[in-house]
């Protein structure tokens, strides 16, 4: 899983309700990422956090919020104001170091469906 | 703001054949990271090469390899000895360092036996 975790892997939720992804890395890194992915397009970004207690906007942000209260968690909440939220979501942590600054690595995702 | 295309939506190639990825990308950066993701059907992304801006070799994972043209902002995979299990999705995607990854829309590869 590449050292985040990341549920669930499936989640359907009715029309007007608000969701919440899990997203989880124990490797202790500082920026994490949420990606969103439909399908014939790339990856979009939707939030980004490079610190505990602060995150930025992506974007795609409108309707979606997240909180990043613990280093090792960055949970996002799809709410009812988002328009079309049948997706898949990815999220991704960066390990911040002089060598490896920039890449990412990916969660295994969640295919959320509005039923 | 930084944009990346991949003109080739589709394509396919015979097992242990070469097949050549195309990726362009437009930034008025001078230093920056360019990489090639895989998403197989698990849709799990997979890095299979990096490439820094500053670095004028081509950076090499075994059978993946790339051709980095600085100045036309181009930015190809080299995919050598093709393998039943390279089907799959590849996304070129752009960085300045620390930031966001901008993704192309993908090139869907299909490897025939």
């Amino acid at each position: 899983d590449g050292g985040i975790t990341q549920s669930p892997k499936y989640l359907f939720r009715k029309e007007g309700q608000n969701v919440t992804l899990s997203c989880e890395q124990n490797l202790n890194h500082d920026a994490m990422y949420w990606y969103r992915q439909d399908p014939g397009q790339g990856l979009r970004l939707i939030y980004y956090s490079q610190i505990v207690n602060d995150f930025q906007k992506g974007d795609i942000a409108e309707g979606y919020s997240v909180s990043r209260e613990k280093k090792e968690s960055f949970p996002l909440t799809v709410t009812s104001a988002q328009k079309n939220p049948t997706a898949f979501y990815l999220c991704a942590w960066s390990p911040g170091t002089s060598v490896d600054t920039d890449t990412q690595y990916f969660g295994p995702g969640t295919r959320l469906t509005v039923l | 703001a930084q944009t990346v295309t991949q003109s080739q939506p589709e394509m396919s190639v015979q097992e242990a054949e070469t097949v050549t990825l195309s990726c362009t990308y437009d930034t008025s950066e001078n230093n920056y990271y360019l990489f090639w993701y895989k998403q197989p059907p698990s849709r799990q992304m997979i890095l299979v090469i990096r490439q820094e801006a500053y670095k004028q070799q081509n950076a090499t994972e075994n059978r993946f390899s790339v051709n980095f043209q600085k100045a036309a902002k181009s930015f190809s995979l080299k995919i050598s000895d093709s393998q039943l299990g390279d089907t799959a999705m590849y996304f070129c995607a752009f960085s300045q360092g620390n930031t966001p990854l901008v993704f192309g829309k993908g090139t869907r590869l299909s490897v025939i036996a």
